[in-house]
C-alpha cells in the first residue's frame, strides 16, 4: 500500500460528460502529479501541484484542469469527454525536491463508451 | 524534448538466467527512476539513481546509472518467476525540483519456470 489514496477506482461515461478524479496524498507528502497511461500513448505526465499551487505542466489538454485543495487533497477534472481519454488515470504524491521517488495509487480507469 | 527509450520492450526468459534492461535518455538529468507494474496494478518504486556511477541492488534487481552515456540499465540475476512484470525507467522532466517523469514504453519481462 502506497499511501496514496485514489476515487473511484472505475469510471464509466459517455462521450462530452464531464468527470472528476479524487487523490489523496500521502501523509506528509505536499507535491501530487496526475498522469494518464493509455496503450498507444504509454505513461504521460500531466500536472504537478506543491502545496496548493501549479508546479509544472506536462501533456495535459486545455479540456483537462486540476486543482490542490488546502487539506492537500487533489482533483482532476476532465470535460467534454472523448473515446480517447479512456486510460487509467493515476495520481502519484512525494516529497518536494525530487530526490524522493513519487509513490503512485493504484489509478482509476475512465472508460468513455 | 525529453525523450527516454528502453530496450528490450519485450523480454521472455527463462527462470535461473540473468539479463539487462537498458534506458537511454536523451537530455541532461541526475535523477533516474525504476518502477515495476503488475498487469492491472500501481506501479511500485524500485530505485531511484541520483548521480553518475550510482549503483543499487535489492535481491536479484541491480540498477546502475551512467548520467554521461545518459544510460541506466538494470540488471536481473538468476531471475524468478515472480519477478515477471512491466518494468519503466523514467527521468525527471522539468529539473529544478519541479519533477514531472518522462518514462520509457517499459520492458513487458516474462520469466518462465
Amino acid at each position: 500500500d502506497s499511501g496514496v489514496t485514489q476515487t473511484p477506482k472505475h469510471l464509466i461515461t459517455a462521450t462530452g460528460q464531464r468527470v472528476t478524479l479524487r487523490c489523496s496524498p500521502r501523509s506528509g507528502d505536499l507535491s501530487v502529479y496526475w498522469y494518464q497511461q493509455s496503450l498507444d500513448q504509454g505513461l504521460q505526465f500531466l500536472i504537478q501541484y506543491y502545496n496548493g499551487e501549479e508546479r509544472a505542466k506536462g501533456n495535459i489538454l486545455e479540456r483537462f484542469s486540476a486543482q490542490q485543495f488546502p487539506d492537500l487533497h487533489s482533483e482532476l477534472n476532465l470535460s467534454s469527454l472523448e473515446l480517447g481519454d479512456s486510460a487509467l488515470y493515476f495520481c502519484a504524491s512525494s516529497v518536494w525536491g525530487g530526490a524522493q521517488p513519487q509513490h503512485f495509487g493504484d489509478g482509476t480507469r475512465l472508460s468513455i463508451l | 524534448e525529453l525523450k527516454v527509450e528502453q530496450n528490450p520492450l519485450f523480454l521472455s526468459m527463462q527462470e535461473g538466467k540473468n539479463y539487462t534492461i537498458y534506458c537511454n535518455y536523451s537530455t541532461t538529468s541526475d535523477r533516474l527512476y525504476w518502477y515495476r507494474q503488475d498487469p492491472g496494478k500501481s506501479l511500485e518504486s524500485l530505485f531511484v539513481l541520483l548521480s553518475n556511477g550510482a549503483v543499487k541492488q535489492e535481491g536479484r534487481l541491480m540498477a546502475s546509472l551512467d548520467t554521461k552515456a545518459r544510460l541506466s540499465t538494470l540488471h536481473i540475476t538468476a531471475a524468478v518467476h515472480d519477478l515477471s512484470a512491466t518494468y519503466f525507467c523514467a527521468v525527471d522532466t522539468t529539473g529544478g525540483g519541479a519533477d514531472g517523469l518522462t518514462f520509457g514504453k517499459g520492458t513487458h519481462l516474462i520469466i518462465q519456470p
